[in-house]
């Protein structure tokens, strides 16, 4: 089975500050790997994801995660915060059942909340 | 600029009441997601289908949920007789062909409901 495990239920920064969110995961199988951002009163939103072909991935407003296998984590940084990034953010990983196909489920994290600060 | 639409925002109804939600998912998409959030147990999945078929709804109580997908361009989730341990947000997402396995889900704006 696979799960994530996010490092801290709030994380908080000065704005313009270095912002790190901790995800390590753990999967029997290579994994497909989502960070999704959600703001106040909205559904979640894709900010990136894993698919195997590259271990730094880029995703939208200066985001960016690195996929490193030998420490099963998938930490996601941006240089600097802005006050706009305020939000829970969700690490995910994408199921495969016995059979070793997937129908897109995830498993979600329990979600870090960051609080940006002037 | 697509979206997965639900409706309604809102819900407010007495213990009891039968609760109808309903969602449209992205024009295309082939599987559908119906979650749960609240506070204390975070994001929970109820229930998902792929091609209009059920796949899993291990995550409903089945004596009072039910989730349907009359066509593709609608899924239901249907709650009888609401409770009050029933009150959460209740998200729709819907992924695309092409994701299948990949996990890429796109969400609506949600549904909140509250039982008294």
């Amino acid at each position: 089975a696979q799960s994530v495990t996010q490092l801290g239920s709030h994380v908080s920064v000065s704005e313009g500050a270095l912002v790190l969110l901790r995800c390590n995961y753990s999967s029997s199988v290579p994994p497909y790997l989502f960070w999704y951002v959600q703001y106040p009163n909205q559904g979640l939103q894709l900010l990136l994801k894993y698919t195997s072909a590259a271990t730094l991935v880029k995703g939208i407003n200066g985001f960016e995660a690195e996929f490193k296998k030998s420490e099963t984590s998938f930490h996601l940084t941006k240089p600097s915060a802005h006050m706009s990034d305020a939000a829970e953010y969700f690490c995910a990983v994408s199921v495969v059942n016995a059979g070793g196909t997937s129908y897109g489920k995830l498993t979600f994290g329990q979600g870090t909340i960051l609080t940006v600060h002037p | 600029d697509a979206r997965v639409t639900q409706t309604p925002r809102h819900k407010v109804t007495e213990m009891g009441q039968e609760v109808t939600m309903r969602c449209q998912p992205i024009l295309g998409h082939n599987t559908v997601f119906w979650y749960r959030q609240t506070m204390m147990q975070g994001l929970e999945l109820l229930a998902y289908f792929r091609n209009r078929a059920p796949l899993d709804d291990s995550g409903m109580p089945k004596d009072r949920f039910s989730a349907e997908m009359p066509d593709a361009t609608l899924a239901t989730l249907k709650i009888q007789p609401s409770e009050p341990r029933d009150s959460a947000v209740y998200f729709c997402a819907s992924g695309p062909r092409f994701s299948d396995g990949l996990g890429e889900q796109y969400f609506g704006p949600g549904t909140r409901l509250t039982v008294t």
